[in-house]
């Protein structure tokens, strides 16, 4: 069966700092994979998609970036973390046109 | 742009009712509609998946339907439980590889013992 793991689950970062988070996918071969975020009040609004190693779009001009180094990883980064970054982080797969799965989350919370 | 209306925001209810959450979007041309279930400070967990084709899905206590020239979807929830508590959210989604999805803010539920 197919998983999905996204780590740290908390993060408290201060202004400034860099930031990577990581998800990785088992039991499946070149999924869509994405990245999510989740303000208070708000819907999920999607940052990123990637449809294959190397390939990532961007939906939202941001201070964040994504990367796929690996078939099943995606890595959401950022150099410099500003206040407005704080939210819950969301990854999820799909395979094709099929439903998304969606990692536990990573809780991140600018100082 | 596809916007996500979710009807009621919040809904409590006691332990046994059958009760029916709301969802409208505003554009038509969708490819599926998934609703999800997000349990507080967690990820979320699918719960039916309906194709544009389709008027509905059923997954035990679960009856989704869909009507896709109107822009509703329902979903009905039989019977309902103390773990049934979480907040309900309707994603529909726009054809393409990515399988681009707009999520409504949800409706929260709250089932009373």
């Amino acid at each position: 069966s197919q998983t999905i793991h996204q780590w740290p689950a908390t993060l408290v970062q201060p202004v400034g700092s860099p930031l990577s988070l990581e998800c990785t996918v088992e039991g499946t071969s070149n999924p869509n994979l994405y990245w999510y975020r989740q303000a208070a009040g708000r819907g999920l609004q999607l940052l990123f998609y990637s449809v294959g190693i190397g390939q990532i779009s961007s939906e939202v001009p941001q201070n964040l970036s994504a990367s796929r180094p690996q078939d099943r990883q995606f890595i959401l980064s950022s150099k410099k973390l500003l206040l407005s970054d704080s939210g819950f982080y969301l990854c999820a797969w799909s395979q094709g046109d099929g439903p998304q799965h969606f990692g536990d989350g990573t809780r991140l919370s600018i100082l | 742009k596809q916007e996500v209306t979710q009807i009621p925001a919040a809904l409590s209810v006691p332990e046994g009712e059958n009760l029916v959450l709301n969802c409208s979007f505003t554009d038509s041309a969708i490819y599926n509609l998934q609703w999800f279930r997000q349990d507080p400070g967690k990820g979320l967990t699918s719960l039916l998946l309906i194709q544009s084709s389709q008027r509905e899905q059923t997954s035990g206590r679960l009856n989704a339907s869909l009507d896709k020239s109107s822009g509703r979807s329902t979903l009905y929830i039989a019977a309902s439980q103390p773990g049934d508590s979480a907040t309900y959210l309707c994603a529909p989604s726009g054809s393409g590889g990515y399988q681009k999805v707009t999520f409504g803010i949800g409706t929260k539920l709250q089932v009373i013992p």
